[in-house]
């Protein structure tokens, strides 16, 4: 089977930084993908991390941990237009499903 | 401009009347699927299509068909609407659905149903 849990909710400061986590329990691995959705919108591409370790690119960084079945999403320099849910989402080990967890909604305060 | 097009945005209907939810994308993208976005419980996939002709259940599919006759088209169907299936839709493509870096998944607007 497959699970995918993050956080429900999480605050933070504008200019801040903010770690968001996600765990994942699938068989097999064909990689993870972050997505961002702001309210009432369509989620759009953040990464894909298939690879153990870090990813940069800009103010957002994602990293992964294969044998611990983790990942986060790091947002560095938080502006305020950061505010929305980021979805963390994994193939279906020997299937052609992707499979999304709940979601992470982000609120940045001034 | 690359995209993925549905038709509508928003919909109201009454239980038991059949309709249709269009999705076109013009990337030549073999994979698409569709979802259903409810409070609480995030995306969860309704159909996907691997290629032309080629379709098969996610993980909600009771109450939807599909059909693929055209690659850039992916139809989502409700026979018989019901009110548990009022819910934010999203149609997404991707290059394939052999999962490695650049097949990240471009979504539709979203379509959002009400069934009353």
């Amino acid at each position: 089977g497959q699970n995918i849990d993050q956080p429900t909710e999480m605050t933070a400061t504008e200019g801040a930084i903010v770690q968001i986590n996600c765990t994942y329990q699938t068989s097999g691995f064909n990689g993870l993908f972050w997505y961002q959705q702001h309210a009432g919108e369509a989620p759009t591409f953040l990464s894909y991390n298939v690879l153990d370790g870090l990813e940069e690119k800009g103010r957002f960084s994602s990293f992964l941990s294969r044998s611990k079945g983790y990942s986060y999403l790091l947002l560095k320099e938080l502006q305020m237009k950061d505010s929305a849910s980021y979805l963390c989402a994994v193939p279906l080990g020997g299937y052609n499903k992707l499979i999304f967890g709940a979601g992470t909604r982000l609120a940045v305060h001034p | 401009e690359a995209q993925v097009t549905q038709n509508p945005r928003y919909l109201i209907t009454v239980t038991g009347k059949k309709l249709t939810v269009t999705c076109s994308q013009n990337m030549n993208h073999e994979y698409m699927s569709w979802y259903r976005q409810d409070p609480g419980l995030g995306l969860r996939q309704i159909y996907y299509s691997m290629n032309v002709e080629v379709t098969d259940k996610g993980d909600v599919p009771e109450g939807y068909k599909v059909s693929r006759k055209e690659k850039r088209n992916f139809p989502l169907i409700l026979e018989s609407p019901s009110p548990n299936q009022t819910s934010l839709y999203f149609c997404a493509s991707s290059l394939s659905g052999s999962w490695s870096m650049n097949t990240e998944a471009f979504f539709g607007q979203g379509t959002r149903l009400t069934v009353v």
